[in-house]
């Protein structure tokens, strides 16, 4: 498969705990996105790679939220003490050039 | 104002109908158009992107963008039981992240 993976698909966790997620792009695509969708809304975006240099995290949604992009090709979106609103699917993209794909996300419950 | 709108529906049709999906944004930079739809519980789906004005059409679908009057629309021929989904418009003014709307949730009845 040559699409974007996200792993994992599903995670519970409890309020509190840190949880970290992984998207592996399309290889070839030098730009990684990252985006938050709660029910009813559209993409949320949070913060985006080209190759290793995070060019936007001003939209992370607080300071608990940290991405990286270590050598320019999988990423981790990592959460740090959860909190219940913090339940959402997040999404990862990629791009080579004009069109963005994404993955089938990581559905976040915290309890 | 945000800065995409789109009607989040639902919009319920009867298979066969032509359907017909819009947006409307307020950044008059915006230039390149997308259009997804995302089954539930699933990531988005890329169906059709446009770059400025005009038409594009892909088998039964239509994307149309109106700068004039920041307007996008989409356009489904033949609605299909299977094109049941929310549709998600997106928008960007050059190299820099999407933008999107609510999305419009969409039901075709067979």
């Amino acid at each position: 498969d040559t699409g974007v993976s996200q792993n994992p698909r599903h995670k519970i966790t409890k309020r509190g705990q840190n949880v970290t997620f992984r998207c592996d792009p399309i290889s070839e695509h030098n730009r990684l996105y990252w985006y938050r969708q709660t029910l009813g809304q559209g993409p949320e975006f949070l913060t985006y790679f080209q190759n290793e240099a995070q060019l936007e995290k001003s939209r992370l949604l607080s300071d608990r939220f940290s991405a990286e992009r270590p050598k320019g090709s999988f990423s981790t979106l990592e959460i740090q003490r959860t909190e219940q609103g913090d339940s959402a699917m997040y999404l990862c993209a990629s791009s080579g050039g004009t069109e963005a794909f994404f993955g089938q996300g990581t559905r976040l419950t915290v309890v | 104002q945000k800065e995409v709108e789109q009607d989040p529906g639902p919009l319920s049709v009867p298979e066969g109908a032509i359907v017909s999906l819009n947006c409307t944004y307020s950044n008059s930079a915006f230039q390149y158009f997308m259009w997804y739809r995302q089954y539930s519980r699933k990531g988005p789906e890329l169906l059709m992107y446009t770059y400025s004005s005009g038409n594009k059409e892909d088998g039964r679908f239509t994307a149309q963008v109106d700068k004039s009057s920041k307007y996008i629309s989409l356009f489904i021929r033949d609605s299909q039981p299977s094109d049941s989904a929310t549709y998600l418009c997106a928008m960007r003014p050059g190299n820099t992240p999407l933008v999107f709307g609510k999305g419009t949730r969409l039901s075709v009845i067979a």
